[in-house]
């Protein structure tokens, strides 16, 4: 199975500008999840999509949003990008069985580096 | 809410011995999962262990186990053996149990430690 991808990989924008980043989750996988990750916070959760529905979200600002289309594919956006928005962004797939107390492993992309100046 | 903290941000160990890797948390849920992820400077994060909280017998996964303590909420990474692949940036990662039709996507990460192993 081929594994989760992003693109793009590599992304440079300014201030002010709007970015849409984009992941594929592995075939089968219903739930899609992204991750900010700077050198300063860490690895923050954004938010979780299953079967098109935001099911989860992390505490960033309205300027991230995100939605999945019927095909589990997954899309980030951030309006009004900032300096501090620089950072990898990494997606996660997982098959999200819907029995209670299953746990599914969460697979990561190679992740888009976004750069803002 | 929860936290991880890990409190090596950097760790070196000659190939094929051993090396430890800590992570303490804090929750005040009973039933939780904490992981190891592996971050290689290829940037791609693997899944290494993972231990579910209601577990009392460590898991292990080849060189790789762990000491769960969940009365100190310690959760260590041993790597036994190490190897020139393992260099690279190691997660200590915590989830709530899941419910039915709970969110899974929500992993709280600690910081970091930054492997790197010398032949």
């Amino acid at each position: 199975k081929a594994g989760v991808t992003q693109t793009p990989r590599y992304l440079i924008k300014t201030r002010g500008q709007q970015v849409t980043l984009s992941c594929s989750p592995i075939s089968g996988h219903r739930s899609v999840s992204w991750y900010q990750q700077t050198p300063g916070q860490g690895l923050q959760f954004l938010f979780e999509y299953f079967s098109e529905t935001q099911r989860n979200k992390g505490n960033f600002p309205g300027r991230f949003s995100g939605r999945q289309f019927s095909n589990s594919r997954s899309e980030m956006n951030v309006s009004t990008l900032e300096l501090g928005d620089s950072a990898l962004y990494l997606c996660a797939s997982s098959l999200a069985q819907t029995s209670g107390g299953i746990w599914d492993e969460q697979f990561f992309g190679p992740g888009t580096r976004l750069t803002v100046l | 809410a929860q936290t991880v903290t890990q409190s090596q941000p950097e760790m070196s160990v000659q190939e094929a011995e051993t090396v430890t890797l800590s992570c303490t948390y804090d929750t005040s849920e009973s039933n939780y999962y904490l992981f190891w992820y592996k971050q290689p400077p290829s940037r791609q994060m693997i899944l290494v262990i993972r231990q579910e909280a209601y577990k009392q017998q460590n898991a292990t996964e080849n060189r790789f186990s762990v000491n769960f303590q969940k009365a100190a909420k310690s959760f260590s990474l041993k790597i036994s053996d190490s190897q020139l692949g393992d260099t690279a940036m190691y997660f200590c990662a915590f989830m709530k149990h899941v419910s039915y039709g709970g969110s899974q996507g929500n992993l709280i990460f600690g910081k970091g430690t930054k492997l790197s192993v010398k032949p």
